[in-house]
């Protein structure tokens, strides 16, 4: 089944230790999205890809980058996480025309800070 | 700035009851969608309904959409313990979906 995979599920990092969140799809979509979602919250965008055109957020943190090497895997780095970055971090995909269609998410990666 | 706020945040209801939550939105939209969530998951896609229309439906859902009141409701019918979970509304303004608080809905065998 077509789908959008996140890796890991859970992620486990120390306060200022880089780490890495991974998506991929299967759905062929052009558009891949990263939102963060903090606990009894509404998902909140992060940045986005329409093919290889990266689009920020304004308010996005320079401490998160993002990187989409090809149409099927897109990635989150956090350079420095700190406690409050703690969240569920939600990888979505759509086709053609941004948020003019329904979104397809993966079930999302849990990231702790100790 | 958040673009949907959603009444009630949270709603217990026993099995086979109706359920309906309200999203209310603050600019001109493109189309308005909802989501759900089930906990600790991703969202999945329910239904989405455009700027034109007033009035989808899609199983036991049924979602209404007044632009003039810039409200949405979403009526869930014949509620089942399954369908336990956090419903957001989500308005598309100029090319990206910005989420609502959410709907906590617990239905109760």
């Amino acid at each position: 089944d077509a789908m959008v995979i996140q890796n890991p599920r859970y992620q486990v990092t120390q306060f200022g230790k880089p780490v890495t969140l991974s998506c991929s799809q299967t759905l062929n979509h052009n558009v891949m999205y990263w939102y963060q979602q903090k606990s009894s919250q509404a998902p909140k965008l992060l940045f986005h890809y329409y093919d290889k055109d990266f689009n920020n957020e304004a308010d996005t943190p320079d401490n998160f980058q993002s990187r989409r090497p090809n149409t099927s895997f897109c990635f989150l780095d956090i350079r420095s996480p700190g406690l409050g970055d703690a969240a569920m971090y939600l990888c979505a995909t759509s086709s053609v025309g941004l948020a003019s269609y329904e979104q397809y998410f993966g079930p999302g990666t849990r990231l702790t800070v100790t | 700035s958040q673009q949907g706020e959603e009444d009630p945040q949270a709603l217990s209801i026993q099995e086979g009851e109706n359920a309906t939550m309200n999203c209310s939105y603050k600019t001109s939209i493109n189309n308005l969608q909802w989501y759900r969530q089930n906990s600790g998951r991703g969202l999945v896609h329910l239904i989405l309904i455009r700027s034109n229309e007033r009035e989808k439906h899609s199983g036991r859902l049924r979602v209404t959409l007044d632009t003039s009141k810039k409200s949405s409701s979403l009526l869930i019918t014949a509620s089942r313990a399954a369908d336990t979970a956090s419903y957001f509304c989500a308005t598309d303004a100029g090319g990206k979906l910005i989420f609502g608080q959410g709907t906590e809905l617990s239905v109760k065998p």
